[in-house]
């Protein structure tokens, strides 16, 4: 079955550590994105790639970084400088670039905890 | 800036009922609506779009556009307990997504 895969699913990770979440599509979209959603916040865009090799930073980059270097997959790092990492990050696909028609295929999600 | 805005809820609506979930947004060039779906804990999925002004139905929801007005809704017709979810309002513009921060329905049986 096709669809988007994000691991871990919960990830806890102590003050001043790196870690980086794994997010690969096998649906043979284009257009890859990073969301973070906090409570009672709509979806805010990290970062977003259209085509291998190349990502652009979304609202909230700072603190984040992220690569391309397959189609099907788009990691996405939390640094030490991103300074409040609490949240649920959600991957998400399009066919076309630039968020296609709309239409996102979104991963489970991952819940990220700062001890 | 550009805005979205939906009321959080809670929403609450009997079984059976209609349930109906609004949002506006603030850029005149919105292109295109999106309703996505969002069970607690879990990832967001489409129910509907919408790009011309008026309704589109799709078996128990419609969504309603109003340009002039700028508002978008979501009409769910014969409520279901399963249709309890938090539901999000996206907007197109130019390239971007912007998302309001959903609306929580709740479905009493």
């Amino acid at each position: 079955d096709g669809g988007i895969t994000q691991s871990p699913k919960y990830l806890f990770r102590k003050e001043g550590q790196n870690v980086t979440l794994s997010c690969e599509q096998n649906l043979n979209h284009d257009a890859m994105y990073w969301y973070r959603q906090d409570p009672g916040q709509g979806l805010r865009l990290i970062y977003y790639s259209q085509i291998v090799n190349d990502f652009q930073k979304g609202d909230i980059a700072e603190g984040y970084s992220v690569s391309r270097e397959k189609k099907e997959s788009f990691p996405l790092t939390v640094t030490s400088a991103q300074k409040n990492p609490t949240a649920f990050y959600l991957c998400a696909s399009s066919m076309g670039g630039a968020g296609g028609a709309g239409e996102l295929f979104f991963g489970e999600g991952s819940r990220l905890t700062v001890l | 800036q550009k805005e979205v805005e939906q009321n959080s809820g809670p929403l609450s609506v009997p079984e059976g009922a209609i349930a109906s979930l609004n949002c506006t947004y603030s850029d005149r060039g919105s292109q295109s609506f999106f309703w996505y779906r969002q069970y607690s804990g879990k990832s967001p999925e489409l129910i509907m779009f919408i790009y011309s002004n008026g309704d589109k139905e799709d078996g128990r929801f419609t969504a309603q556009l109003n340009k002039a007005s700028q508002y978008v809704s979501l009409l769910i017709r014969d409520s279901q307990p399963s249709d309890s979810a938090t539901y999000l309002c996206a907007v197109k513009v130019n390239y971007q997504l912007i998302w309001g921060a959903g609306t929580k329905l709740i479905i009493k049986p």
